[in-house]
């Protein structure tokens, strides 16, 4: 069975602090990707990652980064957590060689920044 | 204008009922679409893709419209397990795998 796992369901974060969202795929899948998800304002990608260590801006990367050291494993890192950074945080997956189109999901991570 | 655009409803219909959902997309080079489901507080989830001479699954139907730009999903005899977040998804056409999602039609299911 597919799987994509994040490390954490909720979070609590102090303003400035730096903070680390990991999300782990077991599917061998080339492409991982990192969204949040707001009200009103859907699914909004952050960054994009579709092979070890390369990595492409999404649609609001600002005070966003990302790492992939490992084909599995795709890490959110928010250097200097501010409030509007509270937000659901989503990770995904899809294979390139299968058409790259069905995006598997992992449970969300909820991050409250207070 | 958004790239892809939904109602949000939320639509609330009694069990049994049919219900049919609209999407339109704003870029014509799209060339693969789709319906995600998203319950409360999971993740989104592959319902079906839309094919261009439409397709069905058990008591969903999904037609794409090239020309208008439109998509629709239609569930027939609604039951209450339906009641989620149906979004409506297109691909970027740029090929990397990068999807658009729109923001979602709320459906509650009553008995």
């Amino acid at each position: 069975d597919v799987k994509v796992t994040q490390s954490s369901r909720y979070l609590v974060k102090r303003t400035g602090e730096k903070v680390f969202l990991e999300c782990v795929q077991d599917m061998d899948h080339e492409n991982m990707f990192w969204y949040r998800q707001d009200p009103g304002l859907g699914l909004r990608l952050i960054y994009f990652s579709y092979d070890v260590k390369m990595k492409e801006k999404g649609d609001i990367p600002e005070g966003y980064s990302v790492s992939r050291e490992k084909k599995e494993r795709f890490s959110l890192i928010l250097e200097s957590a501010s409030t509007s950074q509270t937000s659901m945080y989503l990770c995904a997956s899809s294979s390139r060689t299968s058409g790259g189109f069905e995006q598997y999901f992992g449970p969300g991570t909820r991050l409250t920044v207070t | 204008r958004k790239e892809v655009e939904q109602d949000p409803g939320p639509f609330n219909v009694p069990e049994g009922a049919t219900v049919a959902f609209n999407c339109t997309y704003s870029n014509s080079a799209s060339q693969s679409f789709f319906w995600y489901r998203q319950d409360c507080r999971k993740e989104p989830k592959l319902l079906m893709s839309v094919y261009s001479s439409g397709n069905e699954d058990g008591r969903f139907t999904a037609q794409l419209n090239r020309a208008s730009q439109y998509i629709s999903l239609l569930i027939r005899d609604s039951k209450l397990s339906d009641s989620a977040t149906y979004l409506c998804v297109v691909n970027r056409p740029s090929n990397t795998g990068k999807l658009i999602f729109g923001q979602g039609t709320t459906l509650q299911v009553k008995p």
